[in-house]
């Protein structure tokens, strides 16, 4: 069982490259959230897929864009990438019970962009 | 919008020293969670507190959740240097469906030998 796997583990862009950032999680979650997260800010979301088929936006969506590509797959594209986009990225998963509401987060991925 | 305001944002202490970590918003929240996080790894869930007024205990860990669901903290007894690292509260916002949740800013704890 690996859980939330992220790939990769770090990049480094040039402004106006882009690229996707993969997620996958192995627990048959239906929920899955992409986070970004800088020093000072906490974690801030970005997109989530409340369940399979659905994608909604977060707190800072802007020059982002997500594709749930099947239960276990939430992929994170960023088409232009921008200095202000250098981050952590999260990738969590959550079973969606109406008690927990705990999240199982990926190891992250480390984003720089020049 | 719901915020979460976290203090301190930054703790270094010596070990077996006791601190505490706080957690205020203006809005209500129907659960509160702590998750702690290590360098170069993502948050871990410690604990989940529902009730107003409910307190849990984690070994040298209590979390408490305010009467009114507006606010929690974090006390540790005897900080270890295995006690080092992010520690994030996270309120459940928006419908319980999404399962969307606002994070604080994070409190990085320092426990030296």
């Amino acid at each position: 069982n690996a859980g939330v796997t992220q790939t990769p583990k770090f990049q480094v862009l040039k402004t106006g490259q882009s690229m996707t950032l993969q997620c996958a999680q192995d627990m048959n979650h239906n929920s899955m959230y992409w986070y970004r997260q800088d020093p000072g800010m906490g974690l801030r979301l970005i997109y989530y897929s409340a369940s399979e088929g659905t994608t909604d936006k977060g707190e800072v969506p802007n020059g982002y864009n997500v594709s749930r590509l099947n239960k276990r797959e939430f992929s994170l594209r960023l088409e232009s990438a921008a200095p202000s986009q250098t981050s952590v990225y999260f990738c969590a998963s959550r079973l969606q019970d109406r008690v927990s509401h705990e999240q199982y987060f990926g190891p992250g991925t480390r984003l720089t962009v020049t | 919008t719901q915020l979460l305001e976290q203090s301190p944002q930054f703790l270094s202490i010596q070990e077996g020293e006791n601190l505490t970590v706080y957690c205020n918003s203006s809005s209500v929240f129907s659960s509160l969670q702590w998750y702690r996080q290590e360098p170069g790894e993502g948050p871990v869930l410690l604990v989940t507190v529902v009730t107003g007024g409910e307190v849990k205990k984690l070994k040298r860990l209590t979390f408490q959740f305010g009467d009114a669901r507006k606010d929690s903290s974090l006390h540790i007894t005897a900080a270890q240097p295995g006690d080092t690292g992010l520690y994030l509260c996270a309120g459940v916002g928006g419908s319980s469906n999404t399962g969307k949740l606002i994070f604080g800013q994070g409190t990085t704890l320092q426990v030296k030998p």
